[in-house]
């Protein structure tokens, strides 16, 4: 069965900081993958997704994320947070051979003081 | 830009009632799904239903569970008799197509079960 996980559980960095978030899958075949966020008192919203092609994916708001299927990773990366990024993080993987659920990792709790 | 709603957002019920979870899909999509998260674990995945009819569901999604489509509009999720461990945050999401293309899914606001 595949499954994620994101290394981080939380992470607190000042504003201007850079950030980067784990994320590893398990599952050989092919996947799309995804990182979703959770401002407070909202609801999921996509920052950016990976289907095919250029591994190195750009989203809202200044994020990007690097698919290296070598390592079954799908890090998210944004070279200079901002107070209002404070938020959960969640990756999550489609296996295709497996229908269309996402399967998502523990999420991380990204806390920006300012 | 279109959302996908939930109602209620709170919903307090006793052990063994049942209750029913409500989500209005985008309009134009024909993938929708449920999701929940017990506090302090994953998103997890429960049913996907397409043209009216269940399509992948998981090992949590028992005989307790069922999900229709009463309307044009709105998803429903029901589970019948309670349990305590049934107390999560419930996600609807919807999707404009599924197996067949690599697809992203738009989540609702949530509604929080719990069950006591």
């Amino acid at each position: 069965a595949q499954s994620v996980s994101q290394h981080n559980h939380h992470v607190i960095l000042s504003e201007a900081a850079s950030l980067e978030l784990g994320c590893n899958y398990s599952y050989g075949g092919t996947v799309n993958l995804f990182w979703y966020v959770q401002y407070p008192g909202q609801h999921l919203q996509l920052l950016l997704k990976y289907f095919s092609g250029d591994p190195l994916v750009k989203g809202i708001k200044g994020f990007e994320a690097e698919f290296i299927k070598s390592k079954f990773s799908f890090n998210l990366r944004k070279p200079s947070v901002q107070w209002s990024d404070t938020a959960e993080y969640f990756c999550a993987v489609n296996a295709k051979a497996a229908g269309n659920k996402l399967t998502f990792g523990g999420g991380t709790r990204v806390l920006v003081k300012p | 830009e279109p959302e996908v709603t939930q109602t209620p957002s709170h919903q307090v019920t006793q052990m063994g009632q049942e209750v029913i979870l409500r989500c209005v899909p985008i309009s134009n999509h024909l993938y929708f799904y449920w999701y929940r998260q017990i506090l302090g674990q994953k998103v997890e995945f429960l049913v996907s239903f397409y043209n009216n009819e269940i399509s992948e569901k998981s090992e949590i999604f028992d005989d307790q569970f069922s999900v229709e489509r009463p309307d044009g509009s709105n998803f429903t999720l029901k589970i019948r008799s309670t349990k305590l461990e049934d107390s999560a945050m419930y996600f609807c999401a919807s999707s404009e197509a599924g197996r067949l293309v690599a697809e992203t899914q738009y989540f609702g606001p949530g509604t929080r079960l719990l069950v006591l």
